[in-house]
């Protein structure tokens, strides 16, 4: 079974702060995804990477920043956590589309809850 | 730019029940087609996906959808709803070509809380 794992289910952290939420998968994929949940705004993407060190921003990047420095961890940065920025937030992973299997199916997390005091 | 419709946040069904959720879809060509499940306090788990061939796709746990290009429309049915199958859906689609700068990115919709009554 692919499994992606985020390292924390719950954080909470103040103004300010700066955080990491930590990602890892274990299925080789190339694709790695950030997205935050929030209710009746589905999921919006904020960052995803496609290669080790390669990194495209998603519809909402603002406050935001990542880094890939291995192929199964993708983080996700808050530089200074803000309280707009309570939400859940999902990782998720996928191969490279080459046209055979895969067809861009992708495998989440299980999120990790950030409350920003 | 692809975006989703979910009609209807919250779908409200008696247990036994057909379950119907709705997703219309723009794109300028076929997509690829998803429905994925979130149960609570968990991710997303893939329920079923049209890629290509058959247009009626079968998933896990009883869900089935049909693509229905001339409507732009994917909607997830069951035939009879389970208090189990109490979550949010997530309809998405994401861009059918291989690699290029598409990424394999799926757009979501706003989502759909079903709520199974006794």
């Amino acid at each position: 079974d692919v499994k992606v794992t985020q390292s924390s289910r719950y954080l909470v952290k103040r103004t300010g702060e700066k955080v990491f939420l930590e990602c890892v998968q274990d299925m080789d994929h190339e694709n790695m995804f950030w997205y935050r949940q929030d209710p009746g705004l589905g999921l919006r993407l904020i960052y995803f990477s496609y290669d080790v060190k390669m990194k495209e921003k998603g519809d909402i990047p603002e406050g935001y920043s990542v880094s890939r420095e291995k192929k199964e961890r993708f983080s996700l940065i808050l530089e200074s956590a803000s309280t707009n920025q309570t939400s859940m937030y999902l990782c998720a992973s996928s191969f490279v589309n080459t046209g055979r299997g895969s067809k861009n199916i992708q495998y989440f997390g299980a999120g990790t809850r950030l409350s920003v005091l | 730019a692809q975006s989703v419709t979910q009609l209807g946040s919250h779908v409200s069904v008696s247990e036994g029940a057909l379950v119907l959720l709705r997703c219309n879809y723009s794109s300028s060509v076929p997509p690829y087609l998803f429905w994925y499940v979130q149960y609570p306090n968990q991710g997303l788990q893939l329920l079923l996906k049209y890629t290509t061939g058959a247009t009626l796709v079968k998933g896990i746990n009883g869900f089935e959808a049909e693509f229905k290009k001339s409507e732009t429309s994917f909607h997830l049915t069951k035939p009879s709803a389970h208090m189990s199958d109490a979550a949010e859906y997530f309809c998405a689609v994401s861009d059918k070509h291989a690699g290029g700068t598409s990424y394999g990115k799926l757009t979501f919709g706003q989502g759909t809380i079903l709520t199974v009554h006794p």
